[in-house]
């Protein structure tokens, strides 16, 4: 089956730079959800989006943006990186029916972000 | 407030013993999910369990079994006969289902280690 994608697996980047991180839902699944996970720490949830519009907020740095597009792949923006930022980007997917229980959401394989 | 605690940072066993692994939960919802991951040192999130605050029956999948009880707030993960491979960081989580696509709140994860 297929799962979520993510790209780059793996990024390196200095200090003041930008970096975009790309996720591709599982077909069909229209709500994307994207976590920060820092060097031994628990995943944390920065934002999330459902049918292209933001549905929830996180600790999301200002610094940070991110955006789900007609095809329902998301991209993370982030400008201006800090030391901090280093760290592994999760994006999930889930599909959110009109009536029903929540959906499970599937997490993707993770991007590794190191800010020299 | 959500919270999850996982009061146990790091357990080492032998292979072949059974092992708990410990998880409370906060939450003033009624309506919630828990959940049960693990991250390989490979650094995924793999999807073990999800559990509904209304199914209160315990779980079994192989050596996998859970214990979920709402008197405690507690969704203990048991693993039975351990095997090296079961090396890996387990995480318990929480998501309340005030809407469809809330975020998932992490413990802070046991570090799991099981000895040849």
């Amino acid at each position: 089956a297929a799962g979520v994608i993510q790209s780059p697996r793996h990024l390196i980047k200095e200090k003041r730079e930008t970096a975009t991180l790309k996720c591709y839902p599982i077909p069909r699944h229209d709500t994307v959800y994207w976590y920060q996970q820092g060097p031994g720490q628990d995943p944390q949830f920065l934002i999330s989006f459902y049918e292209k519009m933001q549905s929830d907020k996180g600790s999301i740095p200002d610094r940070f943006s991110a955006q789900q597009f007609s095809d329902y792949h998301s991209e993370l923006n982030m400008s201006s990186l800090e030391l901090g930022d280093s760290a592994l980007y999760f994006c999930a997917s889930s599909l959110e029916m009109a009536s029903g229980p929540q959906e499970t959401q599937y997490f993707g394989p993770g991007t590794r972000l190191l800010v020299l | 407030a959500q919270k999850v605690t996982q009061a146990q940072t790091e357990i080492s066993v032998v292979e072949k013993e059974d092992v708990t692994l410990d998880c409370v939960y906060e939450t003033r919802d009624t309506t919630y999910y828990l959940f049960w991951y693990k991250q390989p040192p490979s650094g995924e999130l793999v999807f073990l369990i999800r559990r509904n605050s209304f199914d209160e029956q315990n779980e079994i999948s192989g050596r996998y079994s859970w214990n979920f009880q709402k008197s405690t707030s507690s969704f203990n993960f048991t693993i039975t006969a351990s095997q090296v491979v079961d090396s890996a960081v387990y995480f318990c989580a929480l998501s309340e289902a005030r809407s469809r696509d809330d975020k998932i709140i992490f413990g802070k994860g046991t570090r799991l280690h099981i000895l040849p």
